[in-house]
C-alpha cells in the first residue's frame, strides 16, 4: 500500500539548515509527484514545495530563497532542505503524494523544532 | 497568492445534526478545491476533491458544493468520528494555500 515516512532532527539551532527525507514505497516516484506541507501548531497548512514526477521542481516564492527539495529514485526517497531557519520555521513537517493537485496521501509528519 | 477565508473557525453541533463550514476564495479558483479532515494528533485526509467529489472511502454524508467563489462542505448526520479540524485548499495556482481550519466538536 502506498506508505510516506518522514525522518530528521527534531530540533535545529537558529540559522542552521534543515534537512529532511521522506521514504515512499507503494508508488513509483516517476509516476507520482511529492510535495512538503507544514504545520505550524496550532495553525493551518502550508505548502511549501513539490517534487515533479519527472525531476523538476516548484516552490512556494516565500519560501524559494531558502528551501531546496531533491530525489533518489533508486532509494525512493525526496529530500528537503531548508537554510536560515528561524523559531517561526517550528512546526510539523510532512511529505505528501501528490495525486493530480490533490494530496491523497500523508506521511505521519516530523515535528521540529528551531531553538538554541 | 490566492487567499481562502473558512467559516467558522470552530463549530459544535449534536450527533445526526446537518453541519456546514464554507470558505471563501479570493478569487476565482473554479472547482480546484478540495477538503481536508485532521483527526487530533493525525495528518490531514482528503476528503473531497474537484470541490464536489468523494475520495476513496470517504463516508457519503459528507458532500461537497460550490456557488461561485464560495465552496461549501456539508455532513449531513453528524457522527462522533467526524471531530476534528477541516481545512479547505485550492488547487488553482502556486502557492497551494489552505484555509485556516474549522474545529468541528460534539455538544
Amino acid at each position: 500500500q502506498v506508505q510516506l515516512k518522514e525522518s530528521g532532527p527534531g530540533l535545529v539551532q537558529p540559522s542552521e539548515t534543515l534537512s529532511l527525507t521522506c521514504t515512499v514505497s507503494g508508488f513509483s516516484l516517476t509516476s507520482y509527484s511529492v510535495s512538503w506541507v507544514r504545520q505550524p501548531s496550532g495553525k493551518g497548512p502550508e505548502w511549501m514545495g513539490r517534487m515533479w514526477y519527472d525531476g523538476d521542481t516548484a516552490y512556494n516564492s516565500a519560501l524559494k530563497s531558502r528551501l531546496s527539495i531533491s530525489r533518489d529514485t533508486s532509494k525512493n526517497q525526496v529530500f528537503l532542505k531548508m537554510n536560515s531557519l528561524q523559531t517561526d520555521d517550528t512546526g510539523t513537517y510532512y511529505c505528501t503524494r501528490n495525486w493530480s493537485p490533490w494530496f491523497d496521501y500523508w506521511g505521519q509528519g516530523v515535528m521540529v523544532t528551531v531553538s538554541s | 497568492d490566492i487567499q481562502m477565508t473558512q467559516s467558522p473557525a470552530s463549530l459544535s453541533a449534536s450527533l445526526e445534526e446537518i453541519v456546514t463550514i464554507t470558505c471563501q476564495a479570493s478569487q476565482d479558483i473554479g472547482n480546484w478545491l478540495a477538503w481536508y479532515q485532521q483527526k487530533p494528533g493525525k495528518s490531514p485526509q482528503l476528503l473531497i476533491y474537484g470541490a464536489t467529489s468523494l475520495a476513496d472511502g470517504v463516508p457519503s454524508r459528507f458532500s461537497g458544493s460550490r456557488s461561485g467563489t464560495q465552496y461549501s462542505l456539508k455532513i449531513s448526520r453528524l457522527q462522533v468520528e467526524d471531530i476534528g479540524i477541516y481545512y479547505c485548499q485550492q488547487a488553482s495556482s502556486a502557492p497551494f494555500t489552505f484555509g485556516s481550519g474549522t474545529k468541528l466538536e460534539i455538544k
